[in-house]
């Protein structure tokens, strides 16, 4: 079974300060990982995913993250943060094959402040 | 417009009486799934429908049942609520098991 752990539950920056939201996963299969973005009393919203490919993958706000197959990582990247940043952040991952299960981590709360 | 909806969005219910929330998507999506978040646990997968009359059970599907007769939607069931099934409640839909999830703006249920 896969798990998800993001080992930040509150990351306080100022902005245009870079971030980077840390995301470990464990699996013993191939895995898809995902980003997601969560503002206030709203939903859930892609920031971006990884299937396959190129390891970097760039998402939507200016965030990117690497897939480190080696280190079973999938960190989230933001060179210069935005007060509209803060949000809480998820990461998930859901095997390449097998189960069609889609974990969750408990999440990073990013709060920017001016 | 593009969307999930779900219904209701607040809902306040005493122990043991049945609820049913109701999630529909617009578009045409296969995969639908039922998540609910708590605080410091993120969220966990109830259940999960691959196409209609396909489901399987999630990460914690206990004092749940899902029925997808129909594309568009997917109710998740409460048969007899309890205290601990206070949770926010999210439905997501995706073209495939690979696709963006889609998530409707979510219910916060509370049983007392």
């Amino acid at each position: 079974a896969q798990s998800v752990t993001q080992l930040d539950s509150q990351v306080p920056v100022f902005e245009e300060a870079p971030v980077e939201l840390r995301c470990n996963y464990s699996s013993s299969v191939s895995v898809y990982l995902f980003w997601y973005v969560q503002y206030p009393n709203q939903g859930l919203q892609l920031l971006l995913k990884y299937l396959s490919g190129s390891t970097l993958v760039k998402g939507i706000n200016g965030f990117e993250a690497e897939f480190n197959k080696s280190q079973t990582s999938f960190h989230l990247r933001k060179p210069s943060v935005h007060i509209s940043d803060t949000a809480e952040y998820f990461c998930a991952v859901r095997s390449e094959g097998g189960s069609e299960k889609l974990v969750f981590g408990k999440g990073t709360k990013l709060t920017v402040n001016p | 417009e593009a969307q999930v909806t779900q219904n209701p969005r607040y809902l306040i219910t005493v122990t043991g009486k049945k609820l049913t929330v109701t999630c529909s998507q617009n578009m045409n999506h296969e995969y639908m799934s039922w998540y609910r978040q708590d605080p410091g646990l993120g969220l966990r997968q109830i259940y999960y429908s691959m196409n209609v009359e396909v489901t399987d059970k999630g990460d914690v599907p206990e004092g749940y049942k899902v029925s997808r007769k129909e594309k568009r939607n997917f109710p998740l069931i409460l048969e007899s609520p309890s205290p601990n099934q206070t949770s926010l409640y999210f439905c997501a839909s995706s073209l495939g098991r690979l696709g963006s999830q889609y998530f409707g703006p979510g219910t916060r249920l509370t049983v007392l």
